[in-house]
């Protein structure tokens, strides 16, 4: 148990659905992000959340939506996706301020568009 | 800007063989520094960490680093590889300019000959 939660594990959505990721993390970290991996590409840094207000949006499509609606859940809403959405996204959290403790991440959600 | 280069894409070493994997980054002070371990379809998992004292840093399943400032590096290391090493391997640093935000390398992949 790594101590942030994802779901669901696996996902595949048509292009006109509109889904949601779940991520939790009960570590009393204050920061939460969102990253998307896709194959043969380097971590992208999508959102940040610190103590619940956004503080990064890394020119991410508003498809994209995300809410974090306390300290220690984070949502990311799909809707209208493309098929090279299709990707690894991975939620982690930390505690701002303390770099030096690093990032804590889920295990992921595996998105498929189709 | 800052950055984190990881120079080798693939590498593929024998089992019980020793392992160094390259982290150079771009940084004006001490930095945070950390290495993270990537097995398919899972999470990054925290290996190590530096940010001050003994340039050699030891992490788990067996993995050390070392700092040197002279050479703005921090390659990670293993005396003997096992199978189960094989993953992607991202070196990470603390931005400068952040409380929180953390830039990563492109990875490293490690394949095992057995």
């Amino acid at each position: 148990e790594t101590g942030v939660t994802q779901t669901p594990r696996h996902l595949v959505m048509g292009m006109t659905n509109k889904k949601s990721l779940k991520c939790e993390q009960h570590l009393g970290h204050n920061a939460m992000y969102w990253y998307k991996q896709s194959a043969k590409k380097p971590l992208e840094l999508m959102f940040v959340y610190s103590l619940e207000e956004r503080v990064e949006n890394n020119s991410v499509p508003s498809r994209f939506s995300p809410e974090c609606p306390n300290s220690s859940h984070l949502f990311l809403h799909l809707h209208t996706l493309q098929p090279e959405d299709s990707a690894l996204y991975l939620c982690a959290s930390s505690q701002p301020g303390q770099l030096g403790g690093g990032y804590t991440f889920g295990s992921g959600t595996r998105l498929t568009v189709v | 800007a800052q950055s984190v280069t990881q120079p080798d894409i693939h590498i593929t070493v024998s089992e019980g063989a020793s392992l160094e994997l390259r982290c150079n980054y771009s940084y004006g002070a001490t930095p945070y520094l950390f290495w993270y371990v990537q097995s398919p379809g899972q999470g990054l998992q925290l290996l190590l960490k530096y940010f001050s004292g003994d340039t050699l840093v030891q992490g788990i399943k067996g993995f050390e680093a070392e700092f040197k400032r002279s050479q703005s590096s921090f390659n990670l290391r293993k005396p003997s590889v096992h199978w189960s090493d094989a993953a992607e391997y991202f070196c990470a640093v603390g931005a400068m300019d952040s409380s929180y935000k953390l830039i990563f390398g492109s990875g490293t992949r490690l394949l095992v000959r057995p």
